[in-house]
């Protein structure tokens, strides 16, 4: 059974990389032609598409954050992992990963959630 | 990109039909027969409905059903349920190679 977990620190300081990994278990992202992704959420706001990377390292990115974001794969660890430079209050958000079918909208499994908060 | 529209909130009692629309462009909603729909419940994660503007995953109630017609992308629920009530959104891919959401509805049931 698929499942995808975020892991990194719920506490950025201003200015500062915020850092998130999607561990992902029951799929393989280096032989699975799958989109890894992520999705923010602001608390009490709406969801916002960060962007996203395919198995063979290509990546897309929402244009609003394309200058402060980096989305890598680790196929070692099958992890993908999430870097925003710079950060604000306004960052401070629920990041979600989620797995996409290439070719589709079909975005079917998703991370729990973690909430990440700048503040200093 | 501009974040699509939805109606901020839609209600109905149990048993009958809603339907949530979402609005795009030509270069998202209208260009593309990539729209899926999301339920989310307080504190939990999105979950898929429909993807692909009218396909159901497997394990979604045949209650769920999308369509498009121009620019406009639509869920509708039948024979509504206590459970349904959630926040709903859409989500588009768009000509940037991008995917952009809708701001969101709160479907009561009354």
């Amino acid at each position: 059974q698929l499942q995808l977990q975020e892991s990194g620190p719920g506490l950025v300081k201003p200015s500062e990389t915020l850092s998130l990994t999607c561990t992902v278990s029951g799929d393989s992202i280096s032989s699975s032609s799958h989109y890894w992704g992520w999705i923010r959420q602001p608390p009490g706001k709406g969801l916002d598409w960060i962007g996203n990377i395919y198995y063979d390292g290509s990546t897309h990115y929402n244009p609003s954050l394309k200058s402060r974001v980096t989305i890598s794969v680790d196929t070692s660890k099958n992890h993908f992992s999430l870097k925003l430079t710079a950060v604000t209050a306004a960052d401070t958000a629920v990041y979600y990963c989620a797995r996409r079918r290439p070719g589709s909208s079909c975005r079917d499994s998703w991370g729990q959630g973690m909430l990440v908060t700048v503040s200093s | 990109q501009s974040a699509l529209t939805q109606p901020a909130s839609v209600s109905g009692s149990p048993g009958q039909s809603i339907t949530i629309s979402c609005t795009g462009t030509s270069s998202d909603v209208g260009g593309y027969n990539y729209v899926s729909w999301y339920q989310q419940h307080p504190g939990k994660a999105p979950k898929l409905m429909i993807y692909d503007v009218s396909n159901r995953p497997s394990g979604v109630s045949d209650r769920f059903s999308g369509s498009k017609s121009g620019n406009t992308a639509s869920l509708t629920i039948s024979g509504l349920q206590a459970e349904d009530e959630a926040e709903y959104y859409c989500n588009s891919y768009t000509s940037g190679t991008t995917w952009v959401f809708g701001g969101g509805t709160k479907l009561t049931v009354l």
